[in-house]
């Protein structure tokens, strides 16, 4: 079975530094999203992204944040200026069609700033 | 926006007993429900769905049941086995407007042998 695959597993970065987070969606789905869990807390919808733009994002995405899709097969979350509060699992994931579909989420990147 | 509450927090069962997790919510015009079970540092999958035009959907042992008019729907478990034990988080989505899924705070549900 198709999966979405994300890397690194785990992300190590001082504050005040950029990181970028990657992810291949399952190849044949139009729209993809990336959702971050704080520990212990519950996930939290981040932005989705159809049709190379961005689709909707919540308050928690703000111009520290932006997302990519640079070739036919990536997509990536960029943050800018990490701050310690974005310590978090980040998931990415992807639905066939539009959010009323099963979305398929990745096994995440652990990011934690020192 | 929309707000998701998910009760109760924590569920302890023998295996075998049935578990039920329950989510309200607070925009009427959430339409797409679906509910994902998250082992310990895994990934959220998907176990059922249910949209606003049915009341009930089955799956072997899982069933989620919706009430529009109260705004709650529900997962059941039925026949609980040591690998049900998992986080369990229900979601909400307005497919013709927002499109933002809002989560539940998550259920840990673990089942005893």
């Amino acid at each position: 079975e198709p999966e979405v695959t994300q890397t690194p597993s785990h992300q190590v970065t001082q504050m005040g530094q950029e990181v970028i987070l990657r992810c291949v969606p399952i190849s044949n789905h139009l729209y993809f999203y990336w959702y971050r869990q704080i520990l212990g807390q519950k996930v939290e919808f981040l932005v989705s992204f159809y049709n190379n733009e961005i689709s909707e994002k919540s308050e928690i995405f703000d111009d520290q944040f932006s997302v990519e899709r640079p070739d036919g097969s990536n997509f990536t979350l960029k943050i800018r200026s990490t701050k310690l509060e974005d310590s978090a699992m980040y998931f990415c994931a992807s639905s066939a069609t539009g959010p009323n579909q099963p979305q398929h989420f990745g096994d995440g990147t652990r990011l934690s700033i020192l | 926006g929309e707000n998701v509450e998910q009760h109760p927090s924590t569920l302890s069962v023998q295996e075998g007993d049935s578990a039920v997790i329950k989510c309200t919510y607070s925009d009427s015009a959430s339409n797409y429900f679906p509910w994902y079970k998250q082992e310990l540092g895994k990934r959220p999958q998907l176990i059922i769905d249910i949209r606003s035009n049915v009341g009930e959907k089955k799956d072997q042992r899982i069933a989620v049941t919706l009430n529009k008019t109260a705004k709650h729907f529900s997962l059941h478990i039925t026949e609980t086995q040591p690998e049900d034990s998992a986080v369990y988080f229900c979601a909400a989505i307005d497919t013709g407007g927002s499109y933002i899924p809002t989560f539940g705070r998550g259920t840990s549900l673990i089942v005893h042998p």
